[in-house]
Order: C-alpha cells, then structure tokens, then sequence
C-alpha cells in the first residue's frame, strides 16, 4: 500500500518561471493538504482540496499560487513567476476524511530552489 | 488564535540515556489533538505519538512517551534509551477537535542531536 507520493522531490526553477509541484495522495484518500516550511521553520498550511473542490485556501498567497485536485490524476499546486522567497520544501499530506479521527499522511515533500 | 511554541532550538542527548523535548501550546478550544512528528534528515514527516485532549492518560509509543498537561497547556516528549537514528528535527503539532478543524499548527521544531 504505497504511501503519498510526491514528485519531483527537487525542482530548481529560475525567478520568473512556473513551477509545478504533484502529489498523489493515499490509496483510498480522496482529501489532500498543502504545507509549506520555510528554512528552519515548521510547516505552515496553504490549502485544503476534495476532489474537483477547493475546501479551504485560507493560507496560500493571494497572488502566483493556484492548487487543484481534478477528479482524475494528482493534485497540483501551480507557482506562477516564481521569486526567491518561494524557496521552501512543500509537502502534501492526504487523509480518508476529514473527521476528527483521520489522520494526515505526509508526503517526502518536494524541495523547490529559485535561483 | 492557537499558537504552539517549542522554546527549545536544539537539545542534545548521550546515546541510551533519556530526553525531554518541550511543547506549549496557546487555544481557548476544550477538545483537540496534540501532535509529536520527526523530521529525519530525508525530510520525510514521520507521526511519533498522538494524545487526545479528552483523555486523561499520557500516550506512550515504546520509546517515546508524553506529558500532558492539560491546565498549563503543555505537551511534552520523552524519549528513553535513545538511540542515533531518533537525531531528527521534532515538530509539536495541535489541531482542534471539531470535525470541521483540520489544519496542523506546527511549531518551529527542536533539533535533537545524539551523541554516540
């Protein structure tokens, strides 16, 4: 039972271009949720999806940042004209619900380096 | 709002000999759960012991164990007999209760560094 899958582990990107990260979350699991850490920092929560839905964007920038989770496929989280202050490692995390019982599984987080 | 805070930047610890990582955390909620997770190296986050707010009892996961304390807001981690593969990053983390909540709030982390 393969865990939450997210890729690319690393992205370099340069300041100005788009990065895209995925995550595949749990068999099973139809909730995913972006946190962000920034360098020595503790994760920050960004956003909630359900399938095909946006639950919660409470924490995600106003402006560049985008997330989706289509009803088929891996969930998305779009940086568009990427700056040096996105630097950060991003991780997803899923869950079978969001009742108070479920627990969040993390993804390995995907490492993104602006030059 | 609800804040945790970990005022320990970095702690270090003999190989088998025992630990204590501090937690605080700030809500006016009566039901939560409190998180202890570690951040090995791979960055991957790693769920160590989970304690519900109901429950009068301190979780307990073989090594690793915790202090409640419900009236002074405090969430502490023991780990005993440690060993050079728990060196990781170690983040305290609180949601509410509702079912509704689902936001993690994290604090900043304390370093653990174990010395052989």
């Amino acid at each position: 039972n393969a865990g939450v899958m997210q890729n690319p582990r690393h992205l370099v990107r340069r300041r100005g271009q788009e990065a895209r990260l995925r995550c595949s979350p749990m068999k099973g699991h139809s909730h995913v949720y972006w946190y962000r850490q920034l360098p020595e920092e503790g994760l920050k929560f960004m956003v909630y999806l359900q399938k095909e839905n946006i639950i919660d964007e409470s924490g995600m920038p106003k402006e560049r940042f985008s997330a989706e989770f289509p009803k088929e496929g891996p969930s998305i989280l779009r940086i568009q004209q990427v700056v040096r202050g996105d630097s950060a490692a991003y991780f997803c995390a899923s869950s079978l619900g969001r009742a108070r019982v479920n627990e969040q599984f993390f993804g390995p987080g995907t490492r993104l380096t602006v030059l | 709002a609800q804040t945790v805070t970990q005022s320990q930047p970095e702690m270090s610890v003999q190989e088998a000999e025992t630990v204590t990582l501090s937690c605080t955390y700030d809500t006016s909620e009566s039901d939560y759960y409190l998180f202890w997770y570690k951040q090995p190296p791979s960055r991957q986050m790693i769920l160590v012991i989970r304690q519900e707010a109901y429950k009068q009892q301190n979780a307990t996961e073989n090594r690793f164990s915790v202090n409640f304390q419900k009236a002074a807001k405090s969430f502490s981690l023991k780990i005993s007999d440690s060993q050079l593969g728990d060196a990781a990053m170690y983040f305290c983390a609180y949601r509410p209760g509702m079912d509704s909540s689902y936001k993690l709030i994290f604090g900043s982390g304390t370093r653990l560094l174990v010395r052989p």
